[in-house]
C-alpha cells in the first residue's frame, strides 16, 4: 500500500530534550516536506527536499533541522524543543517535475507534539 | 512572496445542500497549481480537487467542483447535495509550476464545515 509513515504519532517531551520526529515514504517520490499545524494558522511549510541531499527552508524553519539521506526516509530534528513548537506536524511527498503531473502532495497521519 | 487567504473560518450547510468556500490568492507567478484538501476528524489530510491555472476549464470530481478565475486570482470549492462525511477543515493550497524553482506549498488557513442534518 502506497502511503507515508510518521512516528511518533504523538509525544510529550520537555523542553531541551532532543527529538527526532521520522517519516517514510514507499512510493519514490522525490520530493518530501515537513508542515505544522497550528490553529488559525493553517499549515505551514518547515523544511522540504528535493531530493537526497537536497534540502531547503520553508516558511518556518527556525528550531528545526532535517536531513535527506536516503530517498524514502526525511526526518524532522528538533535540537532544543521549545514549548512554542507544540503542534500538529505533518510530513508529505510528491512526485516532482514532468513525471510529477499536479504534484499533489501525499500526506502521512500526523504528530501531535506537546512540549512542556 | 505568493500568499492564499480563505476569509471564512467557519461555515454551515443543511445536508442535501449546496455550498461554496471561498479561496483567494495572490501571486506574480502565471503556472501553478490549486488544491482543495480536506482533514475530517481523523486528521488526516486527503486531496479533494486539483486545478492546473493554465486550464480555463473548471475542474469537477463527483459532488466536488471549482470557480477557478484567474484573473480574480479566486478559486472557490462548491459542494453539492452536502453530506454529513463532508464535516471535516477544509484548506486552499498553491504551488508554483516546477519549473519554477520554487518548491513550496503555500496554504490557507481553512475553513471548517459543519453539516446539518
Amino acid at each position: 500500500e502506497a502511503q507515508v509513515t510518521q512516528n511518533p504519532r504523538y509525544l510529550i517531551t520537555v523542553t531541551g530534550k532532543k527529538l527526532t520526529v521520522t517519516c517514510s515514504q514507499n512510493m519514490n517520490h522525490e520530493y518530501m516536506s515537513w508542515y505544522r499545524q497550528d490553529p488559525g494558522l493553517g499549515l505551514r511549510q518547515i523544511y522540504y527536499s528535493m531530493n537526497v541531499e537536497v534540502t531547503d527552508k520553508g516558511d518556518v524553519p527556525e528550531g528545526y533541522k532535517v536531513s535527506r539521506k536516503e530517498k524514502r526516509n526525511f526526518p524532522l530534528i528538533l535540537e532544543s524543543p521549545s514549548p512554542n513548537q507544540t503542534s500538529l506536524y505533518f510530513c508529505a511527498s510528491s512526485l516532482r517535475g514532468l513525471a510529477g503531473g499536479f504534484g499533489e502532495l501525499f500526506f502521512g497521519e500526523g504528530s501531535r507534539l506537546t512540549v512542556l | 512572496a505568493q500568499t492564499v487567504t480563505q476569509s471564512q473560518p467557519e461555515m454551515s450547510v443543511q445536508e442535501a445542500e449546496t455550498v461554496t468556500l471561498s479561496c483567494t490568492y495572490d501571486t506574480s507567478e502565471s503556472d501553478y497549481y490549486l488544491f482543495w484538501y480536506k482533514q475530517p476528524p481523523s486528521r488526516q489530510m486527503i486531496l479533494v480537487i486539483r486545478q492546473e491555472a493554465y486550464k480555463q476549464q473548471n475542474a469537477t470530481e463527483n459532488r466536488f467542483s471549482v470557480n477557478f478565475q484567474k484573473a480574480a486570482k479566486s478559486f472557490s470549492l462548491k459542494i453539492s447535495d452536502s453530506q454529513l462525511g463532508d464535516a471535516a477543515m477544509y484548506f486552499c493550497a498553491y504551488r508554483s509550476a516546477f519549473t519554477s524553482g520554487t518548491y513550496k506549498y503555500i496554504f490557507g488557513t481553512g475553513t471548517r464545515l459543519k453539516v446539518l442534518a
